[in-house]
């Protein structure tokens, strides 16, 4: 497969709780980014890491990066109602998406 | 901040009718991409371009579908003969550099083919 793999497809937390989900890839990449799509909308860009960089913060998110495993791994703690969207990453220029963890923040 | 901006927000065509769908990238980017997500299926790469040509594009970009960049501003997508299946949303996007350079997203066009 060319594109990002995310898991789990699915994830339901309390709000306050932290999510996490992970994405798999198979070719070597250059950056990995993840984005967020709330329903039926466009897909907005989160956050960049790039392949000699381990982990990056942004507020609430936390991206690591195993190039080892071929993996990255996102963190959003504290999370909120808001938050409740579909997650996806994504390492290629044609942003070839896998089908994203669908998560849910209940109040 | 600047954005990507697309029109219409909502299209809705009779089948075997061309469409063109349009979007304004962001001034300063030079790589544009459209994507295609039906409902409830996930995101789908259509086509990348660049310096006024075809980059790439995927298998679901045939000969029905055609972008343009007809002036300094706007990206269109033409769609020729549009059929039922090709009821979706469609999202433009630009960035300033091209490979796993950070894309911006419009917010969409929702096409209904009837």
């Amino acid at each position: 497969s060319q594109q990002g793999e995310e898991d789990p497809q699915a994830l339901s937390i309390q709000e306050g709780e932290n999510a996490t989900m992970n994405c798999s890839y198979k070719t070597s990449i250059n950056n990995l980014q993840w984005y967020r799509q709330n329903s039926g909308r466009g897909l907005v860009h989160l956050i960049l890491i790039r392949s000699n960089e381990r982990e990056k913060h942004s507020g609430r998110l936390r991206v690591t990066l195993d190039t080892s495993k071929k993996s990255s791994s996102l963190l959003i703690t504290a999370s909120r109602a808001a938050d409740t969207a579909s997650y996806f990453c994504s390492h290629r220029g044609d942003m070839r998406f896998g089908a994203g963890t669908r998560l849910t923040v209940k109040p | 901040e600047p954005e990507v901006t697309q029109t219409p927000s909502h299209q809705v065509t009779q089948m075997g009718q061309e469409v063109i769908l349009r979007c304004v990238p962001i001034s300063n980017h030079l790589y544009f991409y459209w994507y295609r997500q039906i409902l409830g299926q996930k995101v789908e790469f259509l086509v990348s371009f660049y310096n006024n040509e075809i980059s790439e594009k995927s298998e679901i970009f045939d000969d029905q579908f055609s972008v343009e960049r007809p002036d300094g501003s706007n990206f269109t997508l033409k769609i020729r003969s549009t059929k039922l299946e090709d009821s979706a949303m469609y999202f433009c996007a630009s960035s300033v550099t091209g490979g796993a350079d950070t894309q911006y997203f419009g917010p969409g066009t929702r096409l209904t083919v009837l």
